[in-house]
């Protein structure tokens, strides 16, 4: 079962506005969540993470926000840049280190 | 500084055959693990260590075999390879053992078995 679940394949933005990633999870145990950014016949990288007593947590252009009550947390980039064209990756951990990844979303943030 | 290096980077296997995938790490982490990557999947766990001389299964053990004798090292041997283990595979460290951890990813291997 699918414990981390992202809805939209794909994303396509205009450079200079914001960009909305959202994850869902339906495991109450895990307690971290983590963004992770792909390009291209790379490895993921890691790019913000929350734990589950905060509801925000900001990096630069990197916002991550996370309802509980819903199950739900969203990644939004502001503004978006070229650069940021990449497919990323929600993941959620509990204490036993079993990380657990979404499927992705590709994002193409227009010139 | 190479942080996680996985060798082969391509690899074409027949049926039955076995292979080793290679997994290096030069950051001293305890914590190192096996992922494959399908379409519509996302990244599934395989196994993973917390140390030297301990492993342990993630979600698709199945077909899949670890060993980790060094920190540095944690190679993924395929015991006998199915068209299904078609994917390409990330080994990650991360420096502690516990939630919220920073996983450092290798390059992958994509790995075709006909």
């Amino acid at each position: 079962d699918q414990q981390v679940k992202q809805n939209s394949p794909s994303l396509s933005v205009q450079e200079g506005r914001i960009s909305i990633l959202n994850c869902d999870y339906t495991n109450s145990m895990f307690d971290y969540f983590l963004w992770y950014k792909k390009y291209p016949a790379e490895g993921p990288t890691f790019l913000i993470s929350i734990s589950s007593i905060k509801d925000k947590n900001e990096d630069g252009r990197f916002t991550v926000f996370l309802n509980k009550s819903a199950k739900h947390l969203s990644l939004h980039i502001v503004p978006s840049q070229p650069g940021d064209s990449a497919v990323y990756f929600c993941a959620a951990s509990a204490t036993n280190n079993d990380m657990r990844f979404g499927a992705g979303t590709r994002l193409t943030v227009k010139p | 500084n190479a942080g996680v290096t996985q060798t082969p980077k391509f690899q074409v296997l027949k049926t039955g055959q076995s292979m080793t995938l290679q997994c290096a790490q030069d950051m001293n982490h305890e914590y190192m693990s096996w992922y494959r990557q399908d379409p519509g999947m996302g990244l599934r766990l395989i196994h993973y260590s917390v140390g030297a001389g301990i492993t342990d299964q993630g979600e698709v053990p199945n077909g899949y075999n670890v060993s980790r004798s060094t920190t540095e090292d944690f190679p993924l041997r395929l015991l006998s390879a199915a068209p299904s283990q078609t994917s390409v595979y990330f080994c990650a460290s991360s420096a502690i053992s516990g939630a919220g951890a920073e996983a450092f990813f290798g390059q992958g291997t994509r790995l075709t078995v006909v």
